[in-house]
């Protein structure tokens, strides 16, 4: 079955510091997407990044990179340089055959 | 270009009522989604159509239907509204199954 998993419900990180969100996945299919979305407490879903399976090269999207580990099925995301404007809910995402699962979410604070 | 909409974004209903919850995309996408939040979960995936006229079930169909007429157009009908179909719902929108999603701002629907 096809699941998507986020260990750490909470995370704290000082401001300018790094922080790193994990996520694994479960999946039989050889081909899938992965994604990070960012839910601040609006309510909207922003997106961050995005990893395909046959991607060789981590993306990366400014201050955010995606820590891909195909053969550990994890695939973290990177924040470097935390700014308060990143105290948020992320999720991470996995896209297969036209479905999608989510993960329960981890909500990060960055304290100044 | 307004990207995804949805209306309304409140909604009260009582326990067997029905109603539809629009939603609408002008960057030409093929895939549509329909997804539920719960608190303190991810996003479940309730119904999708790779394009006008498919449609397909996803992880948490029941209770709900739509139809996929036009590109642009992709309503969530609930046929009859109960308490655990209290939730936020998220239009979203794609070039295709395994690409970045677009979602619209969400409809919070309350059943008493």
């Amino acid at each position: 079955a096809q699941k998507i998993t986020q260990t750490q419900p909470g995370m704290f990180v000082q401001e300018k510091e790094a922080v790193t969100l994990d996520c694994t996945y479960d999946t039989s299919d050889q081909s899938y997407g992965l994604f990070w979305y960012k839910q601040p407490s609006s309510g909207e879903m922003i997106f961050l990044i995005y990893q395909g399976s046959y991607d060789e090269q981590n993306a990366t999207e400014g201050r955010y990179s995606l820590n891909f580990q195909k053969a550990r099925k994890s695939a973290n995301l990177v924040i470097s340089a935390s700014q308060l404007g990143d105290s948020a809910m992320y999720f991470c995402a996995m896209s297969f055959r036209n479905d999608m699962r989510f993960g329960a979410g981890t909500r990060l604070t960055v304290k100044p | 270009n307004a990207g995804v909409t949805q209306t309304p974004k409140f909604q009260v209903l009582k326990t067997g009522q029905s109603m539809t919850l629009q939603c609408a995309q002008d960057m030409n996408h093929e895939y549509m989604s329909w997804y539920r939040q719960d608190p303190g979960m991810g996003l479940r995936l309730i119904h999708y159509s790779v394009g006008a006229g498919i449609t397909d079930q996803g992880e948490v169909p029941n209770g709900y239907n739509v139809s996929r007429s036009t590109t642009e157009d992709f309503p969530l009908r609930l046929l009859s509204a109960a308490p655990s179909q209290t939730s936020v719902y998220f239009c979203a929108s794609s070039a295709g199954g395994l690409s970045e999603q677009y979602f619209g701002p969400g409809t919070r629907l309350t059943v008493t």
